[in-house]
This record gives C-alpha cells, structure tokens and sequence, in this order.
C-alpha cells in the first residue's frame, strides 16, 4: 500500500528552530508538497520538492531525499502564528496526491 | 471574489435530509477536487473532475453525488447519510491534475454534522 508517515504533534518554543519529518512510501513519484492548515481554516501551499535537496523560501525550508524516501520542512523563528497543522502530500505516478494524517504544531512563549 | 469559495460553511443534517454543498473556483484552474477531512485522519480524495469530466472517485458511497456544471463550479449533493460522514468536506482546485507541481488551493470547507 501506499503510505505518509508524519509524527502527530510537535511543541517548539517562539524564536527556535523546528524540524518536522515525513517519510513515504509510494507507487513512483512525482513530487512533495508541504501545506499548512491553521485550525478551521483550508490548506495553503508552503513548498513543491521534486529534486533532492533543500528549497528556501524565507522562514522555512523544505528538503527532500528521494532515494531515502524522506522530507522535512524546516521552520526557522518560529512565531506564535506557526501554530498549525503541517501535511505532507506525495503525487505519485499517477499523479493522485496521497497524503499524511498532519503535524499538530504548538508554539510555547 | 478570491479563491476558492464553499457554501455553506456550516450545515446539520437528519439522516434523511437532502442537502448540496457549493464550491466556485476563480483562479482559471481547469481541475477542482472533493476531499473529506476527518480528525487526525488524511485527506481522504472523493471527486476529481478536470475539464468538467469526472476522472477518478474513489469508492465513495453513492449517498454523496457530485456535479459539475462548469470548470468553475462544483457541488457534492448529499443524502440518506450516516453519522460517519460528520466531517470537513474540502473543496479545491488546481491547473491541471496530470502534471507534478501544481499545487492545489482550497476553498475553507463546510463543517457537517450529520444527526
């Protein structure tokens, strides 16, 4: 079967660096993406990966290893609006998205 | 009007009822999706329909029917349903399904209860 393995929740204090996993196992790829969904509010699109390597966009990176079939979305300074739920999806060689259960992350003071 | 908007936000429902759930994209996306979303659970795909022609369901019980009247309109006709379904119904939309790194947007949902 096909599978995104995520942890369910992180805590991380304001200002500190925060890195949450995702590990897949899919039928091909075709790509990773990262979303962020803030408590009753939809997804929104944060990073596309579909080479190795790390991709930087201001506060947050995301990194991917596709042989490891491994990513990681790295949040730098964090702020009390990161709080959020953070979901890994994989397009596999189908082009379905499959898609992990979401990161619950809490930020402290 | 920006997005991707669903109608209603919030809707309670007898088993017995018939009810429609409204999603209108305005991006120009030619794709737009049906997703469920249960607590703690992956989103679960129901509909995808790219150029207004429906190209996968995913086993979804015939209680939920879905239409799509244009490439910018979508609904999800709801009825005879089951405790079970209570859930956030996701509405989205994308260029193009058949290509990597189109990202999906999404409207905000309706919150259902079904009683």
């Amino acid at each position: 079967g096909q599978n995104i393995d995520q942890p369910t929740e992180m805590t991380a204090t304001e200002g500190a660096i925060v890195q949450i996993n995702c590990t897949y196992q899919t039928s091909g790829f075709n790509g990773l993406f990262w979303y962020q969904q803030h408590a009753g509010e939809a997804p929104t699109f944060l990073s596309y990966n579909v080479l190795d390597g790390l991709e930087e966009k201001g506060r947050f990176s995301s990194f991917l290893s596709r042989s490891k079939g491994y990513s990681y979305l790295l949040l730098k300074e964090l702020q009390m609006k990161d709080s959020a739920s953070y979901l890994c999806a994989v397009l596999n060689s189908n082009y379905q998205l499959i898609w992990g259960a979401g990161t619950k992350l809490i930020i402290k003071p | 009007e920006t997005g991707v908007t669903q109608t209603p936000r919030h809707l309670v429902m007898g088993m017995t009822n018939k009810k429609s759930l409204k999603c209108e994209q305005h991006l120009g996306h030619n794709a737009m999706y049906w997703y469920k979303q249960s607590a703690k659970k992956p989103l679960e795909l129901m509909f995808v329909y790219s150029l207004e022609e429906r190209v996968e369901n995913n086993s979804v019980p015939s209680r939920f029917s879905p239409e799509c009247p244009n490439s910018s309109h979508l609904f999800l006709h709801l009825h005879t349903l089951q405790p079970e379904d209570s859930a956030l119904y996701l509405c989205a939309s994308s260029q193009d399904p058949g290509t990597g790194g189109n990202e999906q947007y999404f409207g905000p949902g309706t919150r259902l209860t079904v009683t």
